[in-house]
């Protein structure tokens, strides 16, 4: 079983749906990242969060430390909203992430 | 700020050639890693550098592979020879600080190296 586990791998969507994508991990940690990559390649941190909720535009990130669950919510979405959004959690070793497979999102027009 | 700056950002080698990349931290951070991305193996931790000392290079394929980091502000990754399974995406990232508990990683743009 992998540390950090993603869903779903892949979600089609048309422009304006509500999105979310899920990250569940194992391992104890005190923060979680969701980045993002661009079709481009460049990797570009979205949140990083420890308890509760934050807000970005619109971008939301939620996580229950208790469930080790945390989700990443996209509301009114946009066809550049498409791209592969990674969640991640320290290692034991603190400076390393352990990375999850990624969700690739595409938003149609 | 400028951001993790990377050159180059495409090289087109043959095998066998030495390879160099080269990374621009964030000012202030000191933390650098340098990662892999191929479409098999996602997203590699090769080395990671604190205080411009590489703290855990265990990633690192093999001995083809050697990185530096003779300054605060400048790193490189070299690969020599090269070889055609070297082919990947090459990111260098930055952190404040050394707890990912705490920072967030900062990514160049990356370095697509293709070795024919």
């Amino acid at each position: 079983k992998n540390e950090v586990e993603q869903s779903p791998q892949n979600l089609t969507a048309q422009e304006g749906e509500f999105i979310t994508i899920n990250c569940s991990y194992s391992v104890g940690i005190s923060a979680l990242h969701w980045l993002q990559q661009h079709p481009g390649g460049g990797i570009v941190s979205l949140f990083m969060l420890s308890s509760g909720k934050k807000k970005h535009g619109r971008l939301i990130a939620t996580i229950n430390i208790q469930e080790k669950h945390s989700s990443l919510h996209i509301t009114a979405s946009h066809p550049r909203d498409s791209a592969v959004y990674i969640c991640a959690v320290p290692s034991y070793s603190n400076y390393q992430l352990i990375w999850g497979a990624g969700t690739k999102l595409i938003i149609k027009p | 700020d400028a951001g993790v700056i990377q050159s180059p950002r495409h090289e087109v080698t043959e095998m066998g050639q030495e390879v160099t990349l080269r990374c621009k931290p964030i000012s202030g951070h000191n933390s650098l890693f340098w990662y892999r991305q191929t479409m098999m193996r996602g997203l590699e931790l090769l080395i990671y550098f604190n205080n411009n000392v590489p703290i855990d290079d265990s990633g690192m394929p093999e001995d083809r592979f050697s990185a530096k980091m003779p300054n605060a502000s400048f790193s490189t990754l070299k690969i020599q020879p090269s070889e055609p399974r070297d082919s990947a995406v090459y990111f260098c990232a930055s952190m404040r600080g050394g707890d990912s508990s705490y920072n967030e990683q900062f990514f160049g743009p990356g370095t697509r190296l293709t070795v024919l």
